[in-house]
Formats: structure tokens, sequence, C-alpha cells
């Protein structure tokens, strides 16, 4: 089993729609989740971290099961800028170590 | 604004040459890493460094050897390049220990063709 699964999609999604994508892990002694996106042939950029208690970012949302060990994103109102890749990331116990998971594609359709 | 920057962007090699990706970042971060991304298999960690003089393995390290002589650089080298390397190689650097505060920050990424 991977460390950090995501659905890799692709996501199709009609502006101004809901979407949300989840990521599971393996490690229950994961210290720290983050949320990254990388856009086409470039490199990946942090979008948010993921706290226990869930936390939100404009039109974004995120939130951590640590019993289900999983993730999730929320983008509502979604909008054509928002095509990209969305990398899910949790690092290990001591922090030194970030695992990415192979990410999942959304293409945002006008 | 350099942040981090790798060269070269492009690199065509024969299997069994050598060549040395530069990483430098003008941001004094202590952390930095590199992460090569393929098709299906997301970034994987190659190396990476807590600070100057001190290196360690990631989940992919045969292949390569890295050094962090100073707080600024962190290249890493291709002893004898193979097909299965080719690959987009990400250079990134944090402020602390990467989960301190989550953002690594990348380079442009190099991308390396094998023969």
């Amino acid at each position: 089993r991977k460390e950090v699964e995501q659905d890799p999609g692709p996501f199709n999604v009609p502006e101004g729609a809901t979407v949300a994508f989840n990521c599971t892990y393996s490690n229950s002694a994961s210290q720290s989740f983050f949320w990254y996106r990388q856009d086409c042939r470039k490199e990946p950029k942090l979008l948010m971290s993921v706290y226990s208690s869930g936390n939100e970012d404009g039109r974004f949302t995120a939130q951590l099961n640590r019993a289900s060990q999983y993730i999730s994103l929320l983008i509502r109102d979604s909008k054509l800028s928002d095509s990209a890749t969305y990398l899910c990331v949790v690092t290990d116990f001591g922090n030194e170590k970030l695992t990415f998971g192979t990410g999942t594609r959304l293409t945002i359709i006008p | 604004n350099a942040g981090v920057t790798q060269t070269p962007k492009f690199q065509v090699l024969k299997t069994g040459q050598s060549m040395t990706l530069q990483c430098a970042q003008d941001m004094n971060h202590e952390y930095m890493s590199w992460y090569r991304q393929d098709p299906g298999m997301g970034l994987r960690l190659i190396h990476y460094s807590v600070g100057a003089g001190i290196t360690d393995q990631g989940e992919v390290p045969n292949g390569y050897n890295v050094s962090r002589s100073t707080t600024e650089d962190f290249p890493l080298r291709l002893l004898s390049a193979a097909p299965s390397q080719t690959s987009v190689y990400f250079c990134a650097s944090s402020y602390g220990p990467s989960g301190g505060t989550g953002e690594l920050f990348f380079g442009e990424g190099s991308r390396l063709t094998v023969l």
C-alpha cells in the first residue's frame, strides 16, 4: 500500500461547481498535512496546511480525520484558474520527510 | 527575489555519463531537498539536508550523491546516468525541518533525459 494515496482523476467540473478530493495516508504517526497545487509543467506550491480542527481559506476548506487517516480538500464556486493538479502531502513524525501523493488532476470547464 | 534556482532546466545525457544538477537558494533556509517526479509516481524524495554539512537519504537515493558545503547550495550528482533516471528533478528548500511550516519552496525543475 502506498504511504499516501489520491484518486488521480481527472475531475472535469463545470465552473461554479463544488468539488472535493480525498487523500488517505497509511502511517498513523504522521505529523503534519498539507495540500499543494501544481500547474502544468510548473513547480508545486503550497496551497494550505491542514489542521485537526479543519481550516478554511476563501473558497478552499481542508479537513483532517486522524481516526480514519484521511484528509480532504473542498473547493467551492470553482474558477477556471483552479484547473491544476492538487497534491496531498504528509510528513513523518520528525517532520523531516515530506511524502507526496501522486496528485489529483482537476479541470474546470467553462 | 531569486528564491530557489536550479540549473540546467533541460539536459540530455547518454547512458553512463555523469552530471551535476545545481541548486541554490538565497532565503537562508536550513532545509534543502531533491525530488524526482515521474508520471503516476508523484514526487519522490532523493536526498535531503537539514543544514550545512548534514545530508541524509530519502526514498530513492541510489545512483545519486549530494553534498552541502554551504547553506545556499545543494548540488545533486548523477554518477553514471541510466535511462531509469529520466525524470523531472525539483530542488526545494524550507525555513526549518520541512514540517515546521510545511512550506517547501521549489525550483522550476530540471528535465533530464537519459538515452
